[in-house]
């Protein structure tokens, strides 16, 4: 069983375009994170979510909206896709908050690529 | 200064090497650190902890130097399976923050 998993894996849109990604944790763990890992390799945190509530929100346009309708469950939804949204997105979770020695598990990441 | 930083390498060694990597961090705050290794086109999959005192898992060892603010990961008898890109992450109260991370090529 895929302990983390995102849908889609490869995403490829115009411009403008609105789009989702979703995630599933089947750890049972309380807390997800979405990050973006552009062409330089560099991963950023971008939100993080504890049983559902919002608690980390990075600088990220607000065209980026996480919804977390349960905590197994963190969907990103993009609007007004723009040519520097294009890179790997991971999702992942652990098992408490940021901080602690959790060890974080990353789903399989979601290539977009913004035309 | 960056929050965390890396030496982006590339690091070439051959098989059987010793290769040391280092990571400096800027929050003297940081309460949790960790080495995480990624496979090109992979996700990032924990390495290790790294504890206060040091720790070591196999041919891996890591360590934490608190007042100057770097960790370190040295891989003893390199394999051609240790070919990846090691990120470092250094955590604080709801913060995570990752290394560019270095890439390592073991080679025959």
């Amino acid at each position: 069983d895929t302990a983390v998993s995102q849908t889609p894996k490869y995403l490829v849109t115009q411009m403008g375009n609105d789009k989702s990604i979703k995630c599933e944790q089947n750890l049972g763990h309380d807390t997800m994170y979405w990050y973006k890992q552009d062409s330089k390799k560099f991963l950023k945190i971008m939100f993080s979510y504890n049983n559902k509530e919002l608690i980390i929100n990075e600088t990220v346009p607000n065209r980026f909206s996480p919804k977390s309708p349960d905590k197994a469950h963190l969907n990103l939804h993009i609007n007004s896709l723009e040519l520097g949204d294009s890179a790997v997105y991971f999702c992942a979770s652990s098992r408490g908050l940021a901080g602690a020695y959790n060890e974080q598990f990353f789903g399989p990441g979601t290539r977009l690529t913004v035309l | 200064r960056k929050e965390v930083e890396q030496d982006p390498g590339p690091f070439n060694v051959p098989e059987g090497a010793t290769v040391a990597f280092n990571c400096t961090y800027s929050n003297s705050a940081s309460q949790s650190f960790f080495w995480y290794r990624q496979d090109c086109r992979k996700e990032p999959k924990l390495l290790m902890s790294v504890y206060s005192s040091g720790n070591e898992d196999g041919r891996f060892t890591a360590q934490l130097n608190r007042a100057s603010q770097y960790i370190s990961l040295l891989i003893r008898d390199s394999k051609l399976s240790d070919s990846a890109t090691y990120l470092c992450v250094v955590n604080g109260y709801n913060d995570m923050r990752f290394g560019a991370g270095t890439r390592l090529t073991v080679k025959p």
